[in-house]
């Protein structure tokens, strides 16, 4: 199976910056994807990287090693409207999308 | 544009009793998905149809079926329901399988078996 990790909770304060990191061990790989979901509502895209180094879109960036099997996606300049869970997915050998359990993250004041 | 929609919104079921789930998407996708998401265990994939006429089994299969009649509709069956299937279940699609294809998510189904 699949094995994709991430922290289950982060806390920051508006206007800071927060990284959430994901490690993953799979059976191939095809890209890995960064998600939002927001309680009660379905994940919204956000990320996609396949080549590692950085991608950088507006206030989030994503990260990605291949070699280490780690990414990470960056939130600059926090937003009350950040406070969400963040999801990390890789696409593996047979495209099928494996994801992690989600990172809520929770932004203050 | 409605993109992915799913009925009902939310359910409660007795054990036993059979359900659809339904899932409908107007973007002429290729590819669909099923996946149940559960606290602390994020999504997991239940079924997928790379195209019309397919279909697959994911990561949690049991207990479930799919059929996959035309491009926009992908429905969700659970024969005989047990507690254990109580969750929050969310059907995606893609415009093929490709590795590249970003997954384009419905609003989900709240489904509490009892």
């Amino acid at each position: 199976g699949q094995n994709i990790d991430q922290p289950t909770e982060m806390t920051a304060t508006e206007g800071a910056i927060v990284q959430i990191n994901c490690t993953y061990q799979t059976s191939g790989f095809n890209g890995l994807f960064w998600y939002q979901q927001h309680a009660g509502e379905a994940p919204t895209f956000l990320s996609y990287n396949v080549l590692d180094g950085l991608e950088e879109k507006g206030r989030f960036s994503s990260f990605l090693s291949r070699s280490k099997g780690y990414s990470y996606l960056l939130l600059k300049e926090l937003q009350m409207k950040d406070s969400a869970s963040y999801l990390c997915a890789v696409r593996d050998g047979d495209y099928k999308l494996s994801f992690g359990a989600g990172t809520t993250v929770t932004v203050r004041a | 544009t409605a993109g992915i929609t799913q009925a009902p919104t939310s359910q409660i079921l007795a054990a036993g009793r059979s359900m659809t789930l339904r899932c409908t998407q107007d973007m002429r996708h290729n590819a669909m998905y099923w996946y149940r998401q559960d606290l602390g265990l994020g999504l997991r994939l239940i079924h997928y149809s790379n195209t019309a006429g397919t279909t697959g089994k994911g990561e949690v299969p049991d207990g479930y079926s799919v059929s996959r009649a035309n491009t926009d509709d992908f429905p969700l069956t659970l024969a005989s329901a047990v507690p254990s299937q109580t969750s929050v279940y969310f059907c995606a699609s893609t415009p093929s399988s490709g590795a590249t294809d970003t997954q384009y998510f419905g609003p989900g189904t709240r489904l509490t078996v009892l």
